[in-house]
C-alpha cells in the first residue's frame, strides 16, 4: 500500500515569495490533514478536510495560508506572502477512521 | 482546549536498558491516543493506537497504556537499541478527529 506522498521535500524562498507544497493520501482516505512543525516542537494543526469539505481551519493563518482539496484527493496548501516564521516542516497526513498515517513533510525555509 | 505535555524532554540511556516515556493531557474525554516516532528530517511513523476501550497495546518491544481518569498515558521500551533513538510524539483528540500532539520526548540511546 502506498504512503501519503508529498512534494517538494525541500523549498527555499525569500520573505513576500509565495510557495505551494503538494499532498496526495493513502487511497481512500476520505480525511487529510494539514500541520505545521516548528523545529523543536509538536505539529499543530492548520486545516482538516473531510473528502473536499473543510471540517477545522480554525487555526490557518488565512490572509496568507490557503488550501484546497479538489475532488476529494489530492491537496495543495499555499503560503502567499511568506514570512520568515513560516520557516517550518510541513507535514500532511491523512486517516481512513481514527489512526493517523504521515508523509515525509516538506521543509520550507524563508530567508 | 486539549492541552498535551510529555516528560522528559529528552533521555539519553545505554543499550539494553528499559524506559518510559510519559504523556499527560488536560482534557480526558477522549476516545483514542495514538503514539508516534519521528526520525531527524523525516515524517511521523505510527507506533500504537490505543482506542479509548482499551487500557493498553504491545507491538513487539513496545508496550504502551492509557489511563483516562488520570489523563496519562505511558509508552514502555523494553530492551532499547541504538535503532530506537528518535524523538516519540503522542497524540490525543480534541475537537472530532483533531489531533493535539504533544512536544515530544528526544531519545538517545547509546552503543
Amino acid at each position: 500500500e502506498a504512503g501519503v506522498a508529498q512534494s517538494p521535500r525541500y523549498k527555499i524562498i525569500e520573505k513576500r515569495q509565495s510557495v505551494a507544497f503538494w499532498c496526495n493520501p493513502i487511497s481512500g482516505h476520505a480525511t487529510l490533514y494539514w500541520y505545521q512543525q516548528i523545529l523543536g516542537q509538536g505539529p499543530k494543526l492548520l486545516i482538516q478536510f473531510q473528502n473536499n469539505g473543510v471540517v477545522d481551519d480554525s487555526q490557518l493563518p488565512k490572509d496568507r495560508f490557503s488550501a484546497e482539496r479538489l475532488k476529494g484527493v489530492d491537496s495543495t496548501l499555499k503560503i502567499q506572502p511568506a514570512k520568515l516564521e513560516d520557516s517550518a516542516v510541513y507535514l500532511c497526513a491523512s486517516s481512513l477512521e481514527v489512526e493517523l498515517f504521515f508523509g515525509e513533510g516538506s521543509r520550507l525555509t524563508v530567508l | 482546549k486539549q492541552e498535551v505535555t510529555q516528560i522528559p524532554a529528552a533521555l539519553s540511556v545505554p543499550e539494553g536498558e528499559n524506559l518510559v516515556l510519559n504523556c499527560s493531557f488536560t482534557d480526558s474525554a477522549i476516545y483514542n491516543l495514538q503514539w508516534f516516532r519521528q526520525d531527524p528530517g523525516k515524517g511521523l511513523t505510527s507506533l500504537l493506537l490505543i482506542q479509548s476501550s482499551q487500557r493498553e497495546q504491545t507491538s513487539g518491544r513496545l508496550n504502551a497504556s492509557l489511563d483516562k481518569s488520570s489523563g496519562r498515558s505511558t509508552l514502555y521500551i523494553a530492551a532499547s537499541q541504538p535503532g530506537d533513538s528518535a524523538t516519540y510524539l503522542c497524540a490525543v483528540p480534541s475537537y472530532g478527529q483533531n489531533f493535539v500532539f504533544g512536544p515530544g520526548t528526544r531519545l538517545s540511546v547509546l552503543p
